[in-house]
């Protein structure tokens, strides 16, 4: 199976700090990969797909960017908004996979 | 619009079954791979199952081969999971979801299996 290391697991910013946040793959998944946020008590909400596109209506300050094995979603300019948890995931294979979730917290 | 709604979970015994459904409407599921995501309480996202287009192909995760069962119904324009043998360890959201470019999902059903 494909394994993605999402990291950091968590980080606590302000509003208005530009936000990084990174997924390997341990192989190459081409640009097969999709950026999640999840609110408590929701499902999914799909940010970013094929690795650089912006799903519709969601706001231009998220940004996903790479390709192989190495991406980045990138929040410029963090709203209150957002703080959530972020997933990466692999549609590269039938079988899913996803990263462990990255915890956006205030600081 | 493009939507999917699970229904079907609820409280069960161990050992007991459940089959979940996800209904598809704006689309037709007979045209993609459609998968199943679970939610453990204060977990993380896990892929559970999946089936092609055409339902010739299945795949499943470790934790829950020979006890889950994903099939389709297309003229129902519906997804299924049938869970036997639940565990504890079972015991999540279970989310829909449409495969290929731009992923949709549906807002899950909560299964618990505790007795």
């Amino acid at each position: 199976d494909i394994q993605l290391t999402q990291s950091p697991s968590s980080l606590s910013a302000s509003v208005g700090d530009r936000v990084t946040i990174t997924c390997r793959a341990s192989q190459s998944i081409t640009d097969y990969l999709n950026w999640y946020q999840q609110k408590p008590g929701k499902a999914p909400k799909l940010l970013i797909y094929g690795a650089s596109s912006l799903d519709s209506g969601v706001p231009r300050r998220f940004s996903g960017s790479g390709s192989g094995t190495d991406f980045t979603l990138t929040i410029s300019g963090l709203q209150p908004d957002d703080f959530a948890t972020y997933y990466c995931q692999q549609s590269y294979s039938t079988t899913w996979t996803f990263g462990h979730g990255t915890k956006v917290e205030i600081k | 619009e493009v939507q999917l709604v699970e229904s079907g979970g609820g409280r069960v015994q161990p050992g007991g079954s459940l089959r979940l459904s996800c209904e598809a409407s704006g689309f037709t599921v007979s045209s993609h791979w459609m998968h199943w995501v679970r939610q453990a309480p204060g977990k993380g996202l896990v892929w559970v199952s999946g089936i092609n287009s055409d339902g010739r192909t299945t795949n499943y995760a470790d934790s829950v081969k020979g006890r889950f069962t994903i099939s389709r119904d297309n003229a129902k324009n519906t997804v299924y999971l049938q869970m036997n043998h639940l565990r504890g360890e079972d015991t999540a959201v279970y989310y829909c979801a449409r495969g290929g470019l731009g992923p949709v999902w549906g807002q899950g059903t909560l299964v618990a299996v505790s007795s």
